[in-house]
């Protein structure tokens, strides 16, 4: 079945320190792929979408690539702030279940 | 434009008992999705309504159901409760079509005793 697999935490960096955060998934067909933030007990706010390969998605800094080739959509910032920290979803849907989304573990980022 | 919203915040059980979580979708969507979140972990589908109907399904058992109202907001209940139940539940609210992104709201927190 679908699943996404992202880069275990947590990850700490330096204010304006360069950030990855690494996502992979497995699915049949063209998912679209997404980065969920989930602030210290929050809910889960979209930060950035992709629907098809070579979309780049792109919010508040951060970017992210869908690509097909590699099955990946590692998420990216230039200079992170401390505001930043939180934690990170990779998720897809594809059709399946109604369009559920198909979340991986996440990430969390602490920026100090 | 309302965003989603859930209540209530926080909630207590014990084990056997059952709860009602209740979900306001974003004012314009007729699909509502529910998540169960565990301590540390991604959130895992539940299930879909959309316009009243169930959707899709995720790998949960029966005790676990839903209903979706004409005004599109939506109950979340749980049967039996068990220990493994305790975790944050979210709803997440989309007009629909595949790629509409899903607005989630901040979440229940059940602790099952």
């Amino acid at each position: 079945g679908d699943s996404v697999t992202q880069m275990e935490g947590p990850v700490t960096l330096s204010e304006e320190a360069f950030l990855t955060i690494n996502c992979t998934y497995t699915a049949t067909g063209y998912p679209s792929l997404f980065w969920y933030v989930q602030y210290p007990g929050e809910g889960l706010q979209l930060l950035l979408k992709a629907t098809k390969a070579d979309d780049k998605g792109s919010n508040k800094g951060f970017e992210a690539t869908y690509r097909k080739e590699t099955t990946s959509f590692h998420l990216e910032k230039g200079s992170v702030q401390v505001s930043d920290s939180a934690v990170y979803f990779c998720a897809l849907s594809d059709g399946n279940s109604g369009y559920a989304l198909n979340f991986g573990k996440g990430t969390s980022l602490l920026v100090t | 434009e309302t965003g989603v919203t859930q209540s209530p915040t926080h909630l207590i059980k014990t084990r056997g008992q059952q709860v009602t979580l209740r979900c306001s979708s974003q004012s314009g969507h007729n699909t509502v999705s529910w998540y169960q979140q565990a301590l540390g972990q991604g959130p895992q589908f539940i299930f879909q309504y959309y316009r009243e109907e169930e959707n899709g399904r995720g790998n949960f058992p029966p005790r676990f159901s839903g209903l979706q109202f004409p005004n599109y907001s939506s109950e979340l209940n749980v049967n039996a409760l068990e220990l493994d139940d305790s975790a944050l539940y979210l709803c997440a609210s989309t007009g629909g079509g595949r790629t509409d992104t899903q607005y989630f709201g901040p979440g229940t927190r059940l602790t099952v005793l």
